[in-house]
């Protein structure tokens, strides 16, 4: 089935350092969604982007639709401990069927 | 997560029992999605559901899983004969509408298997 390549896998940075990742796809994607998940609990929507090329911003938090439709970062601006937990992409490349395909996962510790 | 509510948040059953696993989803939304989690992965979709309507089961199982949400109350997801390789966090997720809406998704159920 379809998978997308989120990378890296782990970070481990100091509180006050900006943080990247990002998801890859072979294949086009219509939507591309970002999660945060905390032990225990459900994956939170952070952001949504639903056109090529968007950029968007939530508090410190921006991430972008890549142009070619394949992928998508995420810049964390100035990490604070509660930064910490997984951070999961997900895309729809079906339009109509909602079907999300979800990214591995980065974990990210922020030392203090 | 406020809105997407499942219950129970841990389940426990023995070989061959049933489990039921139940979600409410936020006021005004009628998709439902539910998906399942192993440890250290991402999240897989399972079925997708409207009111009275399953509109596409591909990632479901095809023996021992089926999925429902009626007019009236949750939707629920019903595991047979569990085996222990069904122990997962099985998550649930609803929006408003298909087009452009993103999902929000419930705390989970976790699913244990003796």
């Amino acid at each position: 089935g379809q998978q997308l390549n989120q990378s890296p896998q782990s970070m481990f940075i100091q509180e006050g350092e900006d943080v990247s990742m990002n998801c890859t796809s072979s294949s086009i994607f219509n939507t591309w969604l970002w999660y945060k998940q905390d032990p225990g609990e459900g994956p939170v929507l952070l952001i949504a982007l639903y056109k090529a090329g968007e950029l968007t911003s939530n508090g410190r938090l921006t991430a972008q639709f890549g142009i070619t439709r394949k992928d998508s970062f995420l810049n964390i601006s100035a990490s604070i401990p509660s930064d910490v937990g997984i951070y999961f992409c997900a895309g729809d490349n079906q339009g109509g069927s909602e079907k999300l395909v979800f990214g591995k996962g980065t974990k990210l510790t922020v030392n203090p | 997560n406020a809105g997407v509510m499942q219950n129970p948040r841990h389940l426990v059953r023995r070989r061959g029992q049933e489990a039921r696993l139940r979600c409410s989803p936020m006021k005004g939304h009628s998709h439902v999605y539910w998906y399942r989690q192993l440890p250290e992965e991402g999240l897989k979709f399972m079925v997708y559901l409207q009111k009275e309507n399953i509109i596409d089961e591909s990632g479901m199982p095809k023996e021992r899983f089926s999925a429902e949400f009626p007019k009236e109350g949750p939707s629920i997801l019903r595991i047979q004969q569990v085996v222990r390789g069904d122990s997962a966090a099985y998550f649930c997720a609803s929006s408003p509408t298909v087009a452009v809406q993103p999902q929000h998704f419930g705390d989970g159920t976790r699913l244990s298997i003796l």
